[in-house]
């Protein structure tokens, strides 16, 4: 059975900061991963999708990697803004399409 | 095409009523989930569809629960007899096939029963 792990659970950095959110699954026969950003009350919006066959995607300030033989995979957030400031959640689908996910990382960057 | 829409946004029952909530994918999307968030945790699978039909179905899913996507378009999502544990966030997401499966989510519906 799948299970998603971030760690940490919730971190505060001043604005600026480079930080790295870790993600780790248990089964790495994985399809995909896909990190979503969730600000409060509101629904999830994609951040990145990383394929099994990739090793790491981009997007702006934003870089995920993915090591399925380690199971795992972390976002990398360059230069924070205040703005970044939410829950980041990582999730993973292992062929049957379904999403399991993480419980997130919740994020403050301080102005 | 605006993205992914859920109706109602919030919805306040009284335990024992049925409530049922509508999903828009984007459009031409052959795929459509259900999840359910509960606060503090992440999103939940609840249940999936390719076109019309309904592939599979979470234990978590009990049989007060239904979800039906009608001509492959929209779909909806009832439950019966609501209990105070139903209450939670119900996302909807939809994906294209060809796409690489990328999940796009609507804004969820809030669902209270008091």
């Amino acid at each position: 059975k799948q299970e998603v792990t971030q760690i940490p659970a919730a971190l505060s950095v001043p604005e600026g900061e480079n930080l790295v959110l870790n993600c780790s699954f248990t089964d790495s026969a994985i399809y995909n991963l896909q990190w979503f950003r969730q600000d409060p009350g509101k629904g999830l919006t994609s951040l990145l999708l990383i394929q099994s066959s990739q090793r790491e995607q981009t997007s702006g300030r934003l870089n995920a990697s993915l090591d399925k033989s380690s199971g795992r995979s972390t976002l990398y957030i360059a230069a924070s803004q205040p703005g970044d400031s939410a829950t980041y959640l990582c999730a993973v689908s292992s062929g049957t399409y379904k999403y399991i996910f993480g419980t997130g990382t919740r994020l403050k960057v301080l102005a | 095409d605006t993205g992914v829409s859920q109706d109602p946004r919030h919805k306040i029952t009284k335990r024992g009523q049925n409530v049922t909530f509508r999903c828009d994918p984007i459009s031409e999307h052959n795929r459509l989930y259900w999840y359910r968030q509960t606060l503090g945790q992440g999103p939940e699978f609840l249940t999936y569809f390719q076109n019309e039909a309904q592939l599979e179905k979470s234990r978590l899913l009990s049989d007060r629960f239904s979800a039906e996507r009608p001509k492959g378009s929209f779909s909806t999502l009832e439950i019966q007899r609501t209990e105070q544990g139903d209450s939670a966030m119900y996302l909807c997401a939809s994906s294209l096939t060809w796409g690489g499966d990328e999940q796009y989510f609507g804004p969820g519906t809030r669902l209270t029963v008091t």
